[in-house]
């Protein structure tokens, strides 16, 4: 069974830095691209990033772009995003979802269940 | 990059169809066959339920059809159920490796 399990989420300050992981299980992780995608509370979803199946390749969304980092551990099967300089904006639910292989970055057929980011001072 | 624009809310009663709109630019559903529609139960992650403008994942209902013409993409749910009642988002490739999603739609069955 595809499992995917964010966790790192939490309170944080404005300013402040927090690293979020996705745990990937039930598929050959190092054959999948992958995406980072965001929901502010009672919001819709916002595409943060997305990483290929090597690493090699990185696209992050303008609002985010030189604050978070996203990497991969293949040999670890998981997922990371780097966050820094977070403002208050930032405050959203933060999913890792999957890319269907031979497929766009736009179709993602595992989401995890989320991990909530939330800065405030 | 804006987001492609959708209905804040639809409705329709059980056994009926309805059709929620997605409207983005030439810049993005206009120039690509990269649409996909996630739809999202309260508290629940979204589930993939179209791709590639008009493509069915294995698993979810011929109930559920997507087209596009012009810089509109569609999602129609004909047969409507209860259990369709949720938040349903498009999403589209805008160019220079970035990706769009729309606003949602807020799906009632009434």
């Amino acid at each position: 069974e595809v499992q995917l399990v964010e966790s790192g989420g939490g309170l944080v300050q404005p300013g402040g830095s927090l690293r979020l992981s996705c745990a990937a299980s039930g598929f050959t992780f190092s054959s999948y691209e992958m995406n980072w995608v965001r929901q502010a509370p009672g919001k819709g979803l916002e595409w943060v990033s997305y990483i290929s199946s090597s690493g090699s390749t990185i696209y992050y969304a303008d609002s985010v772009k030189g604050r978070f980092t996203i990497s991969r551990d293949n040999a670890k099967n998981s997922l990371y995003l780097q966050m820094n300089s977070l403002r208050a904006e930032d405050t959203a639910v933060y999913y890792c979802a999957r890319v269907v292989v031979d497929t766009a970055m736009v179709t993602l057929d595992y989401w995890g269940q989320g991990t909530l980011v939330t800065v405030s001072s | 990059q804006s987001a492609l624009t959708q209905p804040a809310s639809v409705s329709g009663s059980p056994g009926q169809s309805i059709t929620i709109s997605c409207t983005g630019t030439s810049s993005d559903v206009g120039s690509y066959n990269l649409v996909s529609w996630y739809q999202q139960h309260p508290g629940k992650a979204p589930k993939l339920m179209i791709y590639e403008v008009s493509k069915r994942p294995s698993g979810v209902s011929n109930r559920f059809s997507g087209s596009k013409s012009g810089n509109t993409a569609s999602l129609t749910i004909s047969g409507l159920q209860a259990e369709d009642e949720a938040d349903y988002y498009c999403c589209s490739y805008a160019g220079s490796s970035r990706v769009v999603f729309g606003g949602g739609t807020k799906l009632t069955v009434l």
